[in-house]
Order: C-alpha cells, then sequence, then structure tokens
C-alpha cells in the first residue's frame, strides 16, 4: 500500500460552516504534511507533524486548524473559511528511511 | 533565501526527448524531487534524488543533479502525449522539514 488517501475529494462551504478534511496512509510514515494549492501554482507548505507532532506551522490562520490523531491520519478542521481559502488542499507523507514523498489526491474546497 | 526555479513552458513533438530544468539555492537540500500534476488531479512522485549521487535512471526518466551548479534535470525519453502535464521539481532538507517547490514548467506534447 503506497497510497495516502484524502477525503472528501470535493468539498463546498459556507463561511459560517464547520467541516474537517481528512489524509490518512498505512506506510508507516511518520512526517505529515498539509499544503495548499491555488491553479497553476505551486503548492504551498501550511503544516508539518514529525512523529505526530506539530512541527512546522507556516503562518497558517487560526481557521484552518491541524490535528494528528496518531500516526497513520491527519486532520485539517475547517471553520469561518473565506472564499479566498478555496482551493486544492493536498496531503503528503514521507519516509524518512528512503527520502520518498507520496501526496494524496487532493480535497479541493470550495468557500462560498 | 531558498529559490526554486523552473522554466514556465516546453513544447516537444511526440517521440522526441524533453529535457525539463530545475536550479535550486539551498546546499543542505538531502533529496530532490519530481513530481508530475495532470490537471484537476493531485501531484504523482515520479522520481526523486539523493543529493550523493549524480544521476538516476528509471524506465524513460533520468534524473541529472549538478550539485555544484545546483541544477537538477529531467529527461523524459520517447515523450508521448499523456506525458503532457505541469512537472514540479522540489528538494527538502530532511524528513519533517518544508518540501520547497519551483514553480512548475508546463509540458505540451504535440502529437
Amino acid at each position: 500500500d503506497t497510497e495516502v488517501t484524502q477525503t472528501p475529494k470535493h468539498l463546498v462551504m459556507g463561511m459560517t460552516n464547520k467541516k474537517s478534511l481528512k489524509c490518512e496512509q498505512h506506510m508507516g510514515h511518520r512526517a505529515m504534511y498539509w499544503y495548499k494549492q491555488k491553479a497553476k501554482k505551486p503548492p504551498e507548505l501550511m503544516f508539518v507533524y514529525s512523529y505526530e507532532k506539530l512541527s512546522i506551522n507556516e503562518s497558517v490562520p487560526s481557521r484552518f486548524s491541524p490535528e494528528c490523531p496518531n500516526s497513520s491520519l491527519l486532520n485539517l478542521h475547517l471553520h469561518a473559511l473565506q472564499p479566498e481559502d478555496s482551493a486544492l488542499y493536498l496531503c503528503a507523507s514521507t519516509d524518512e528511511a528512503t527520502g520518498e514523498l507520496f501526496f494524496g489526491e487532493g480535497s479541493r474546497l470550495t468557500v462560498l | 533565501g531558498e529559490d526554486v526555479e523552473q522554466s514556465l513552458f516546453l513544447s516537444v513533438r511526440e517521440g522526441d526527448s524533453s529535457v525539463i530544468n530545475c536550479t535550486y539555492t539551498d546546499s543542505s537540500s538531502t533529496y530532490l524531487y519530481w513530481y508530475k500534476q495532470e490537471p484537476g488531479a493531485g501531484l504523482q512522485l515520479l522520481t526523486y534524488i539523493f543529493s550523493n549521487m549524480d544521476m538516476k535512471q528509471d524506465q524513460r526518466l533520468t534524473v541529472l543533479l549538478n550539485k555544484k551548479d545546483k541544477h537538477l534535470s529531467l529527461r523524459i525519453a520517447d515523450t508521448q502525449t499523456g506525458d503532457s502535464a505541469i512537472y514540479f521539481c522540489a528538494e527538502i532538507k530532511n524528513a519533517g522539514n518544508m518540501l520547497t517547490f519551483g514553480g512548475g514548467t508546463r509540458l505540451m506534447v504535440k502529437p
């Protein structure tokens, strides 16, 4: 199993909604990432979790709240988002031993 | 600062070789990656190279790394129309750190 699975694939939410994006991997990777990607731009790092602890937070607004419940799961909780937060949200994980870094297919978020 | 740069666009004919170039500034990078992204899709890991290697070949893909010049290239042999996509190079110091992306090169393959 060399997959990073993200759900949902598509999400439409209003500015007052609370929703969550989920990411799962069963490769034993201990570093997991959230990236945000706008159209025709490279991904931008949001958060890095290393051994289930938040190690990097790239000055992301508090309306995005990450959570790593265990070594296989990474969540991104969303609350009071703005229309400009509409983007593709990508999760990734890395194998420290080999350097392989895999991305999920992404969750496409639209904020109305 | 840390920058990763790529040319924006490359157009080749089907069957030709494509060479996509990338330059980076952080000499402490340990791994360098090439990802492919098709429209509306996520990032597909194509190949990667450890910084103590000069070359890595994987079927139609050849990665060359010039550490002195901080230059990375991806050669795609016998380019096919299905290779049309955006290709991102990226570098990382070590796992659990930032992965820094280049701006992406849009490869267009003409039949």
